[in-house]
This record gives C-alpha cells, structure tokens and sequence, in this order.
C-alpha cells in the first residue's frame, strides 16, 4: 500500500519556539493532505486542509498564524507550529490520498507527539 | 452535517470471544464509511471500508463490517478476540472535502 511518513514522531521543544512537521507521500503525488490533531484519549479532529500550490484552508476555530502550513510539491506538507505553548501539546496526524475520489483510502503518517515544556 | 457516534468509549472481551465495536453515523449523502486501528504512539491503519459495492465488508485481520442503512450504522465485528487486537479503533465517515470525520473512537481490552 502507499505510505506516508511523517516526521518527527516525537519532539520535545521549549515555549516560545517553533517546531516544523513534515508530512510526505513517499509512493504517489498528493495534491490535497489533511491535518489533524489529537488530544489525550479523544479523536482526531480535522485542523487543516493543505492544498498543493496554494493556500490551506482552516478549521473553525483553528488559528491559521499559529499554525503554518506550507504544502510546496505534490509529495511535502509541512505544520510549523509557531510560538509554542504548554497548550499546542498533542499528537499531530497527516494524511493523504492518492486522489479526490470519496471512496479513496486515506493513509496516515506515524504521527508526531508534541511536548512544550 | 455528517457526525459519526461510537457507543462505548472502551470495550473488554476475552481472548477468543467476539468483538462487535458500534458506529453510527448521520449523513444526507450516501456515505462512504472507513474503520481505522490505532497502535499506542502510532498512525491510523485501514481496516476496511465501505463504498456502497457490498453491505458486508470484509477487512484485515478477520474483521468485517456491515452497512445497514435503515440503521445508519456500520458496525465492525471479529468472531474471535486475539491479544493483537487490542487497541483503539475509529469509525469515520468521508467529509465533502475529503477530509475524515471521526467518532470518539473505542478502546479494546483483551483479556487473556
């Protein structure tokens, strides 16, 4: 099947830095990568669509300056997490398809655990 | 709107027994259903997915699931519990964007 990795998969950072996330699809192009985050013992919740070429486009609620996402080539999205807080603390997931069909299986990255100390 | 509900947060079966994990979902378009499985610290890996071929979906790992839509659910079942099965396990429901909408998700326990 494809992959995805995604990378770090855990990163410790002080507050008041940024900390960037790498989400690559290491088989297949992917024009369209999603961003989700995921708190303790709850579900993932859709934070971000990253759209190859352009802009992301962001969840209600989800702050687009504190959360920078950069998708330059068919096959690298990146999540910088700016100005970090104890808060930010969570597992960040990627995923791509290998196309827009609704029927297309999503594969996720490994998931990076975040840490702001 | 699309919303996907998991009934039981955390469910406990003994080695051997059988697994049944339920999923509800709410959508105004046909829906296109996924079960995912997640290993501590680890990504989502595709059990099975429903994409209106056949109502009863066989997956990985001996899992299967069957869509009932006058039930709006597709539950996701194993004849026989094995201590690799333990883990947590999302419904999810394909968003207009492409995106995944996820239930809470649901802990299995196997007891030995």
């Amino acid at each position: 099947g494809a992959v995805v990795s995604q990378h770090p998969s855990r990163v410790i950072c002080k507050s008041g830095t940024s900390v960037k996330i790498e989400c690559r699809s290491l088989d297949f192009q992917a024009t369209t990568m999603f961003w989700y985050r995921q708190f303790p013992k709850q579900s993932l919740m859709l934070m971000a669509t990253s759209n190859e070429g352009s802009k992301a486009t962001y969840e209600q609620g989800v702050e687009k300056d504190k959360f920078l996402i950069n998708h330059a080539s068919l096959t690298l999205s990146t999540l910088t997490v700016t100005s970090a807080h104890p808060e930010d603390s969570s597992f960040y997931i990627c995923s791509a398809s290998r196309n827009s069909n609704m029927n297309t299986e999503a594969f996720f990255g490994q998931g990076t655990r975040l840490t702001v100390v | 709107a699309q919303s996907v509900t998991q009934l039981g947060s955390h469910v406990s079966v003994s080695e051997g027994a059988l697994v049944l994990l339920r999923c509800n979902y709410s959508s105004s378009v046909p829906p296109y259903l996924f079960w995912y499985v997640q290993y501590p610290n680890q990504g989502l890996q595709l059990l099975l997915k429903y994409t209106s071929a056949a109502t009863l979906v066989k997956g990985i790992n001996g899992f299967e699931a069957e869509f009932k839509k006058s039930e709006t659910s597709f539950h996701l079942t194993k004849p026989s519990a094995h201590m690799s099965d333990a883990a947590e396990y999302f419904c999810a429901l394909r968003g207009s964007q492409g995106n995944l909408i996820f239930g809470k998700g649901t802990k299995l326990s196997v007891k030995p």
